[in-house]
């Protein structure tokens, strides 16, 4: 099956250095990722939608140059975090949409990748 | 119903015993109804994705019901084993894709 690998899997920093998280998907392009974030005890929350080659559509209330998205390739995109703060402390995790099965809308799967978690003190 | 919503937030269950738990979601705008297993420290594994009203589907001791017009669909676990011990997702899309906080489910031999 199509496998998502997401780097790194945890990461503790210092108040205002910058995170950078890479998802990759290992045995499929995806032109759409995902970016989401979870809170305990709550729902994954979308941050963006990361299209490969074009700027990311951010979800309402989500800071674009706080949380930036880079989608270079087919097979890659990476979340950086800047000037992290204890706020932004949280679980990361990013999907990838597999296109071309000619699914309608809506009812194409979501591959994930494990998750980030990540802790700034 | 605005949001994805599924309860019970947590659930224990005896090794063997059946169990089920619920989704609900906005009924207006349907396009699918996803569910997904997601293990400790591993990925989120998609098991379904239901579209059509009256849908089951079933893979191994899981299922899976849909009813579009009321907004809720059940996933049954029959003859629970620990390694069934997961939270359980349910996800509709909207403009994006909405999630559930999801089930944890805990099944002790």
């Amino acid at each position: 099956g199509a496998v998502v690998s997401q780097h790194p899997s945890w990461v503790i920093c210092k108040s205002g250095t910058s995170v950078k998280i890479e998802c990759r998907s290992l045995d499929f392009q995806a032109t759409t990722m995902f970016w989401y974030r979870q809170f305990p005890k709550q729902s994954l929350m979308l941050m963006a939608t990361s299209n490969e080659g074009s700027k990311a559509t951010y979800e309402q209330g989500v800071e674009k140059d706080k949380f930036l998205i880079n989608h270079a390739s087919l097979t890659l995109s990476t979340l950086t975090v800047t000037s992290a703060h204890p706020e932004d402390s949280s679980f990361y995790i990013c999907s990838a949409r597999l296109t071309g099965t000619g699914a309608p809308w809506g009812q194409e799967t979501q591959y994930f990748g494990p998750g980030t978690r990540l802790l700034v003190l | 119903i605005l949001n994805v919503e599924q309860s019970p937030q947590s659930l224990h269950v005896q090794e063997g015993d059946s169990t089920n738990f619920t989704c609900s979601f906005p009924s207006s705008n349907f396009y699918a109804l996803h569910w997904y297993r997601w293990e400790t420290a591993k990925s989120p594994e998609a098991l379904f994705v239901m579209t059509l009203n009256g849908d089951e589907k079933k893979k191994g001791r899981i299922s899976a019901t849909l009813n579009t017009k009321e907004g809720y669909s059940y996933l049954y676990i029959k003859g629970s084993q620990p390694e069934d011990s997961a939270t359980y997702l349910c996800a509709s899309p909207d403009n994006d894709m909405r999630f559930g906080a999801g089930t944890r489910l805990t099944v002790k031999p």
